[in-house]
């Protein structure tokens, strides 16, 4: 397709299971974000990557959350032991490549509710 | 992290009216500023990325200034339409390397026919 794609759009799940989420960016390019939106509040962002190779994993809430992305392009989203507060709109987005002043392309992201 | 304020945080004006609502973000360290549009049930929007003191950029009936020595960016929006409904993101880029966008909240817009 034209845009970034996301799956699952919606996904429910027990406290204390795995999750993975995935996002397909636009063909070409090599920049790819993941933000996540929890209740009230604003965009996060968690990390990115250029290419495959993710530089900055400060933005990972803790150790329980982990990404990859091969051949440069679909990446996903791993949240282990899931809890509560993991419950969110997790956002990805892609660019061309990596920039400040590049637009960022969202997809319409995965709904993560924690039970 | 940076310290990211939009204001107001929702308004609602009538169809045809003009209206504006602010950015404000820290003045050192600035690379670039983003504006989103994020309208209910579908994903942002980008409308604009900014990053000269001065720049102003305009989409159809939607403008924005960018002032960085103070800090802080408008948008505007000229003769509101009711699909102009949605929440409006800024984030700036504080750079060095970091390409990390620091979201505000967001400023809702409804526009009532």
């Amino acid at each position: 397709g034209a845009g970034v794609s996301q799956s699952p759009s919606n996904k429910v799940t027990e406290k204390g299971k795995d999750v993975e989420l995935r996002c397909d960016p636009i063909s070409g390019h090599t920049a790819l974000y993941w933000y996540r939106q929890s209740l009230g509040q604003g965009l996060e962002f968690l990390i990115y990557f250029q290419g495959n190779s993710a530089p900055d994993k400060s933005g990972l809430p803790s150790d329980r959350f982990s990404a990859e992305r091969t051949g440069g392009s679909v990446s996903t989203l791993t949240i282990q032991r899931t809890q509560q507060e993991d419950s969110a709109v997790y956002l990805c987005a892609s660019s061309w490549t990596v920039g400040s002043n590049q637009p960022q392309h969202f997809g319409d992201g995965t709904r993560l509710s924690i039970l | 992290i940076l310290n990211v304020e939009q204001s107001p945080q929702s308004l609602h004006v009538q169809e045809g009216d003009s209206t504006n609502f602010t950015c404000s973000f820290p003045s050192s360290n600035f690379y670039a500023l983003h504006w989103y549009r994020w309208e209910t049930a579908k994903s942002p929007e980008a409308l604009f990325v900014m990053t000269l003191n001065g720049d102003e950029k305009k989409k159809g009936r939607i403008s924005a200034t960018l002032n960085t020595k103070e800090g802080y960016s408008y948008l505007y929006i000229k003769g509101s339409q009711p699909e102009d409904s949605a929440t409006y993101l800024c984030a700036p880029d504080s750079g060095a390397g970091s390409y990390q966008l620091t979201f505000g909240k967001g400023t809702k817009l409804s526009v009532i026919p």
